[in-house]
């Protein structure tokens, strides 16, 4: 089975903390993706990347950064956590087969306060 | 500019099937319909695709009307746990390499009633 792994489920940080959040996939996708979902709003895409050290911006990538340094990590980084950054944040990698199937991690709820 | 349009919310009874609608009406020739849910405090998980002809798999049916500009997702015998945030996309295929930006609009939220 496919496995995209989240290093955290729940997370409470501090406003102006700089957090890391990290994502591992075990199926040697290139491209993988960093979302933040929040009620009423959907998932929103921050950052994505389709090859080591290769990233582009999403729709909301304002106060966020990432990283890959290799294939199977892609690394959300907060610079200064804010309280608007709380949120339901959502990691994922996308096979080149069958169709555009993207797998998921569990997700990591991280609060600011 | 959103490529798609669902309503945002739809009730269903349980073992009835449940029809999603979704709207595509600027979808071009190469650009194929997916489908995806998400169930509560889980990541979305793929269900289903198709580019013109009907598709069928073990968790539901795909109906791509003729000009192509809408679909239907079919869950044939819905239940409780069916219940879900269903997300249309509409995209070019994916090869497998190189650049692709996967985005989400806000999805239709299934609630199937017991």
């Amino acid at each position: 089975d496919v496995k995209v792994t989240q290093s955290s489920r729940y997370l409470v940080k501090r406003t102006g903390e700089k957090v890391f959040l990290e994502c591992v996939q075990d199926m040697d996708h290139e491209n993988m993706f960093w979302y933040r979902q929040d009620p009423g709003l959907g998932l929103r895409l921050i950052y994505f990347s389709y090859d080591v050290k290769m990233k582009e911006k999403g729709d909301i990538p304002e106060g966020y950064s990432v990283s890959r340094e290799k294939k199977e990590r892609f690394s959300l980084i907060l610079e200064s956590a804010s309280t608007n950054q709380t949120s339901m944040y959502l990691c994922a990698s996308l096979s080149g087969t069958g169709g555009l199937e993207a797998f998921f991690g569990q997700g990591t709820r991280l609060t600011v306060v | 500019d959103a490529k798609t349009t669902q309503p945002p919310s739809m009730d269903c009874a349980e073992g009835r099937a449940a029809n999603l609608p979704c709207n595509h009406s600027t979808i071009s020739g190469n650009e194929y319909v997916y489908w995806y849910r998400q169930i509560h405090s889980q990541g979305p998980q793929y269900i289903i695709h198709g580019l013109k002809n009907n598709e069928t798999n073990e968790m539901a049916s795909l109906i791509i009307t003729e000009d192509r500009k809408s679909s239907t997702l079919i869950l044939p015998h819905a239940t409780l746990r069916d219940t879900a945030v269903y997300y249309c996309i509409v995209s070019l295929a994916y090869s497998g390499a190189g650049s692709y930006q996967l985005t989400f609009g806000k999805g239709t939220k299934l609630s199937v009633i017991p």
